[in-house]
């Protein structure tokens, strides 16, 4: 089993939909969260932090459960600059060690 | 936030040379990290490069294909050697916010070996 797994994709949108990733970890001890942003031939940028209680930013949020060991994406109103790959991040170790495992990202196509 | 300037940008290589890859962080760090990611593929780390001892190297990854300097707080080298086709891949270096764990990376290395 992959130690961060995502729905590959590719989720192809309207302009204005809703769309939702998902992501499981197997690492129970992991204890930070981050949703990344990569656009095409670019580094991976943090998008957003994952806390216990979800956060939301804009037209983004995320959420954690932490019993089920699943983080999710969600963002609503897709505008076409949305459009990139979506990594989902989780801390490999108990502390804030910069031992970071990436999913395999979920990449998102929003069209006029 | 952090500035992390790598060099260089893209190289093409021949099969059986190495080619260093230079990162170089605008504030002192503890540790810088190495990823590698191959075409189509997510991220995965290579080693984490510490001042003043060894690149502690993850699964899958040794010293002598990929060995590490960090000579001082702001920089660090990786060195692919003796590199074959299966070396292509965006090599990045990174450094982590301590207190909470986000990871700001550079611009990455575009590597392709023929």
């Amino acid at each position: 089993r992959k130690e961060v797994e995502q729905d590959p994709g590719p989720f192809n949108v309207p302009e204005g939909a809703t769309v939702a990733f998902n992501c499981t970890y197997s690492n129970s001890a992991s204890q930070s969260f981050f949703w990344y942003r990569q656009d095409c031939r670019k580094e991976p940028k943090l998008l957003m932090s994952v806390y216990s209680s979800g956060n939301e930013d804009g037209r983004f949020t995320a959420q954690l459960n932490r019993a089920s060991q699943y983080i999710s994406l969600l963002i609503r109103d897709s505008k076409l600059s949305d459009s990139a790959t979506y990594l989902c991040v989780v801390n490999g170790a108990e502390s804030n060690t910069g031992k970071l495992i990436f999913g395999q990202g979920t990449t998102l196509q929003v069209k006029p | 936030s952090a500035v992390i300037s790598q060099k260089p940008s893209r190289d093409i290589c021949q099969r059986g040379t190495s080619l260093t890859i230079q990162c170089q962080v605008d504030s002192q760090v503890t540790m810088m990290f190495w990823y590698r990611q191959q075409p189509g593929q997510s991220l995965t780390l290579i080693a984490t490069a510490n001042q003043g001892s060894e690149a502690t190297y993850e699964s899958g990854f040794v010293i002598d294909k990929f060995p590490i300097s960090r000579p001082n707080l702001t920089f660090s080298t990786l060195t692919v050697s003796n590199m074959s086709p299966e070396d292509s891949s965006i090599y990045l270096c990174s450094v982590a916010n301590r207190a909470t764990g986000e990871l700001f990376f550079g611009e990455g290395s575009r590597l392709t070996v023929l």
